[in-house]
């Protein structure tokens, strides 16, 4: 039990475009989200937590109209990064609380975005 | 503050064992967490514990002394493939993690 996916697994987008990642908790409704960015050979960073049905909380430094960020039902939440720039290129890792889990957290397996 | 705390790297041998510290500093205490991570992948749950003691999983062993704000992630017969980060967190009261900045531990043959 406990599995998140997340689609697509990587993309490749053009500067300037827009990208909607999805996460999925697939065995278990997840009433909060994390929204993670890593860079290579760095920690993750937390962007984000989402709670269904409200707005997303943002760590300082996020820009929140950048990443949006939807989490419209239990089991879906979405990170849209908006007008990419090659900067934005990074690993993007969702992960989800399920509150009959206490406080574990469970990740989908990470998104690749390259922006060129 | 809240600060968690690791070797950034360590070595070890095919076969061998390696043990893998983690301390912390927080305000509050719901548990810790390790977590393994290989390059270019999302990290993979490895436990999570909120009392104290030692508590054994395959060839991995979690110990946690919440007094001393200390645990430690043993891997026995240590495997090629255990070569990953390894990483230490805490959630705070919002079920946000505080990580570690992980240990890299490299395996040879």
């Amino acid at each position: 039990g406990a599995v998140v996916s997340q689609h697509p697994s990587w993309v490749i987008c053009k500067s300037g475009t827009s990208v909607k990642i999805e996460c999925r908790s697939l065995d278990f409704q997840a009433t909060t989200m994390f929204w993670y960015r890593q860079f290579p050979k760095q920690s993750l960073m937390l962007m984000a937590t989402s709670n269904e049905g409200s707005k997303a909380t943002y760590e300082q430094g996020v820009e929140k109209d950048k990443f949006l960020i939807n989490h419209a039902s239990l089991t879906l939440s979405t990170l849209t990064v908006t007008s990419a720039h090659p900067e934005d290129s990074s690993f993007y890792i969702c992960s989800a609380r399920a509150p009959s889990r206490d406080y574990e957290q469970y990740f989908g397996p990470g998104t690749r975005l390259t922006v060129t | 503050g809240q600060n968690i705390d690791q070797p950034t790297e360590m070595t070890a041998t095919e076969g061998a064992i390696v043990q893998i510290n983690c301390t912390y500093q927080t305000s509050g205490f719901n548990g810790l967490f390790w977590y393994q991570q290989h390059a270019g992948e999302a990290p993979t749950f490895l436990s999570y514990y909120v009392l104290d003691g030692l508590e054994e999983k395959g060839r991995f062993s979690s110990f946690l002394s919440r007094s001393k704000g200390y645990s430690y992630l043993l891997l026995k017969e240590l495997q090629m493939k255990d070569s990953a980060s390894y990483l230490c967190a805490v959630p705070d009261s919002n079920y946000q993690l505080i990580w570690g900045a992980g240990t890299k531990l490299i395996i040879k043959p």
